[in-house]
């Protein structure tokens, strides 16, 4: 069946723009988690989504990042102001259920990534 | 601070040989644990899990064992293959009531024909 997707591939962008990176988790999957990747290291944590609602946003970095899930789907992971630190590979992954769902932590599956870069 | 580390950050192995890539991580309250790996410009791919109920699970040509008594997570590959070659991540999910995944740095894994 169709993994994870998101979209776009790759985005370049201006300082101070406003970007959307999309993702499509497994098909129903009822958990999605967004990570960031910086060149030679492993995935950081930002959110995790039980069904619609955030469930653990402690990893955003700021206030400039947001993101949403508002069907329990698709989720959009929104970055206001983009500034050169930025710059990364955006990961989803998504599990069938979660340690909120289920009690314990389901395995993760992720995408492909969105690589973003600000110049 | 919570850390998931990697004892080495390259291994090189011939082809056909068995190959062992080791993990420390920080949290003993942790109870799952992942092995994933990443070909370049991919996102990681699953390779396989642990929960701390257990201290070995294998799967195809891979088996993870778990020391909980010394915090350390190692990822066996038998008859490794050049398809092998890749930098592999261990994770903790820690808190363990969250679904939150600690990443090590990785470790590059080099396959020689």
């Amino acid at each position: 069946g169709a993994g994870v997707s998101q979209t776009p591939s790759n985005k370049v962008t201006e300082k101070g723009k406003y970007v959307e990176l999309r993702c499509d988790p497994i098909s129903g999957h009822t958990a999605l988690y967004w990570y960031r990747q910086s060149l030679g290291q492993g995935p950081e944590f930002l959110i995790y989504f039980q069904g619609t609602g955030a469930a653990d946003d402690s990893g955003l970095p700021n206030d400039r990042f947001f993101a949403v899930r508002p069907e329990g789907s698709v989720s959009t992971l929104k970055i206001q102001r983009t500034e050169r630190g930025d710059s990364a590979v955006y990961l989803c992954a998504s599990s069938l259920t979660s340690v909120l769902l289920a009690g314990s932590a389901d395995t993760q599956y992720f995408g492909p990534g969105t690589r973003l870069t600000v110049l | 601070g919570e850390s998931v580390g990697l004892h080495l950050p390259t291994l090189s192995v011939q082809e056909g040989d068995n190959s062992i890539i080791n993990c420390a991580y920080s949290n003993s309250a942790s109870d799952y644990f992942i092995w994933y790996k990443q070909e370049s410009g991919k996102g990681p791919q699953f390779i396989i899990d642990i929960r701390s109920n257990m201290d070995k699970r294998q799967g195809q040509r891979v088996t993870v064992l778990l020391n909980k008594t010394v915090k350390h997570l190692s990822l066996q590959i038998a008859a490794t293959q050049p398809g092998d070659s890749a930098v592999y991540f261990c994770a903790e999910n820690y808190p363990s009531n969250t679904g939150k995944l600690i990443f090590g740095q990785g470790t590059t894994l080099q396959v020689k024909p």
